[in-house]
Formats: structure tokens, C-alpha cells, sequence
């Protein structure tokens, strides 16, 4: 089982929709978790980050979080072309792995006019 | 507010040459990290430094060495490249790890 899983995609959803992006983790003692994105050719960026159960809402993006199911998802409202790209889920454990970060494959988001 | 600054952004080896990737990064962060990212495969460490003076191996360290030559920098050697370390090379930093990275714009390397 890999330790951070993301469905590749592609998600295709028309402009104004809301595109939903999940991510599941395998290891219980994961403590912080992190949304990139990344455009072709490009770097990935941080979007959000998220630490406790819950959701976290930063303009039109919403990070939840479920530690008990081990589950974290990305909404993204009223979706935009310029929000095609592939999003990252990333995870940190803490404790002995404090920094570093575990990423999932990525998700790739097409948003249609 | 450069960030974090990688060079060269693109390179072509030959089989069996070695050449050093660098890093900088301008925002006075403990932590520097080595990954590379594959299609499919996703971003793996090579290698990390936790602070200044410590290196420790990540996920695939295999063929690579590294030096955190001071609080700034962190190199990323390949002492004989092989065709297999075809990849995006991306260096990162952060202040705590706790609040996610910040990437550098990357070095595309291929080996012939």
C-alpha cells in the first residue's frame, strides 16, 4: 500500500463547478497535511496546509481533514480554467520524520469554459 | 525575494559523467530537500538536511551524494550518471516542516 494515494485523473469538470480531490494516507501518526499544485513545467506551490479534523476554507479553496478515516480532500469552487493543473496531496508524519514530506502522484484537474 | 534558487535549470550527461546540482535558498530556513519527480512516480526524497552540518538519506539515495555547505546551500551530486537519473530534479526548504516547502523552479537532467 503506498503511503499517500491520489486517483491520477484525470478530473474534468466544467468552469463554476466544484472540483473535489481527495487524498488517503496509510500511516495513523501523520501530522500535518499539505494541498501543492503544480502547472506543467512548473515548480509545485503550496495552497493549503491543514493540521486539524476538520475543514479549512482559504478563498475558494476548502482542505478537510479526517484522521480517523485517514482522508483529506481539496474543494475547489467556482473552478476556473486557470485552476487546471496537477495537485499535489502531501503529508508529514513528525515525530523522527518531522520535515519531511511524503507526496501522492498528483491529480490532474482540466477545467472546461 | 528569490526564494529558492536552483542551477542549472537544464543539463544533458553523457553515461558515466558526474556533474553537481545547486541550491540556495535566501530565507534563512533550517531544513533542505532533494527530490525527484518521475511520470507516474511522484515526487521522492534523495536526500535531506534537517539543519546545518546534518544529511540523511530519503527514499532512493541510490547514485547520489550531497553537502550542506552552509545554512544557504545544498548540493546535489551525481558522481556517475546513468540514464536511469533521467528526471525533474527539485530542491526545497523549510522553517519547520510543519509549514510545508517552499520549491525551487527545478532542473530538467537527461543522461544519454
Amino acid at each position: 500500500q503506498k503511503e499517500v494515494e491520489q486517483n491520477s485523473g484525470p478530473l474534468s469538470v466544467p468552469e463554476g463547478a466544484i472540483a473535489s480531490l481527495n487524498c488517503t494516507y496509510s500511516d495513523r501518526v501523520s501530522q500535518s497535511f499539505f494541498w501543492y499544485r503544480q502547472y506543467s513545467g512548473k515548480s509545485p506551490e503550496l495552497i493549503m496546509s491543514i493540521y486539524s479534523n476538520g475543514d479549512k476554507e482559504d478563498g475558494r479553496f476548502t482542505a478537510q481533514l479526517n484522521k480517523a478515516s485517514q482522508y483529506v480532500s481539496l474543494l475547489i469552487r467556482d473552478s476556473q480554467p486557470s485552476d487546471s493543473a496537477t495537485y499535489l496531496c502531501a503529508v508529514n508524519k513528525g515525530g523522527t520524520s518531522y520535515g519531511k514530506l511524503t507526496f501522492g502522484q498528483g491529480t490532474i484537474l482540466t477545467v472546461h469554459p | 525575494n528569490a526564494g529558492v534558487t536552483q542551477t542549472p535549470k537544464f543539463q544533458v550527461l553523457k553515461t558515466g559523467q558526474s556533474m553537481t546540482l545547486q541550491c540556495a535558498q535566501d530565507m534563512n530556513h533550517n531544513s533542505m530537500y532533494w527530490y525527484r519527480q518521475d511520470p507516474g512516480m511522484g515526487l521522492r526524497l534523495i536526500y535531506y538536511s534537517a539543519s546545518e552540518g546534518t544529511t540523511d538519506k530519503g527514499e532512493v539515495p541510490n547514485g547520489y551524494n550531497v553537502s550542506r555547505l552552509n545554512k544557504r546551500e545544498f548540493s546535489l551530486r551525481l558522481e556517475s550518471a546513468a540514464p536511469s537519473q533521467t528526471s525533474v530534479y527539485f530542491c526545497a526548504s523549510s522553517d519547520r516542516g510543519r509549514d510545508g516547502y517552499t520549491f525551487g523552479s527545478g532542473t530538467r537532467l537527461t543522461v544519454v
